[in-house]
């Protein structure tokens, strides 16, 4: 399984750009870096997924390294609905999903 | 479309019961995993059931154990239940399942499982 580190919390203000950072330097080739987020009182929620290259969706960016040993979820502008724990996590076909602790982000008003 | 859908919501047992919880997945959705979260170990896999086959399995006890019925919806059992296993229990669908690195997860809102 590849291990993955994340900070334990951050915080931005509203309406500015989040960078959320991820170390995953034990990845192996073919392991998709998924990102998902657990909003307070919900399951975790699908964020946005990659392997290589950047990705876009409607509700980030993924920035992954060249060396695919880290990634960066980007929220451009953060709204308070924003406000939630984000996991970032190395899947590898046939193996099972393992959630780290990863980042508790607040979203000031 | 219909989301994931967990029943119980809440439950409240005592130790050395047993409890199933149930997982209905959308439509078309042939994987369930389950997962349980605490506020001491985050958020733990359990299981994995596609087309009826346990698929991948998480380091929990025997005491846990699970199946998946012919129209996808799934089942997780605690036996003799234990203080410890007071938690949120999550069940999440995919189309081609976890096992497949490529596929979202669709969570539901889970069912917290209370141990007096």
């Amino acid at each position: 399984d590849a291990k993955t580190t994340q900070p334990n919390s951050m915080e931005s203000n509203e309406e500015e750009p989040v960078h959320l950072p991820c170390n995953h330097s034990t990845i192996s080739g073919t392991d998709y870096i998924h990102w998902y987020r657990q909003l307070p009182s919900q399951g975790p929620e699908y964020v946005i997924h990659g392997l290589t290259s950047n990705v876009n969706n409607r509700m980030a960016s993924l920035a992954i390294a060249e060396d695919r040993k880290s990634s960066t979820l980007i929220l451009h502008r953060a709204t308070l609905r924003d406000a939630a724990v984000y996991y970032c996590i190395p899947i590898r076909t046939g193996d099972k999903v393992i959630f780290g602790p990863g980042t508790s982000l607040s979203v000031i008003p | 479309k219909a989301g994931v859908t967990q029943t119980p919501r809440y439950l409240i047992k005592t130790r050395g019961q047993q409890v199933t919880l149930s997982c209905s997945p959308i439509s078309g959705h042939r994987s369930v995993s389950w997962y349980q979260q605490t506020p001491g170990q985050g958020l733990q896999f359990l299981f994995e059931y596609f087309s009826e086959t346990q698929r991948n399995k998480g380091n929990f006890p025997g005491r846990f154990s699970g199946r998946q019925f012919s129209n996808s919806r799934s089942e997780m059992n605690v036996s003799t239940l234990e203080l410890g296993d007071s938690a949120l229990y999550l069940c999440a669908s995919s189309l081609a399942g976890v096992s497949t690195n490529t596929g979202e997860l669709f969570f539901g809102e889970g069912s917290r499982l209370t141990v007096l």
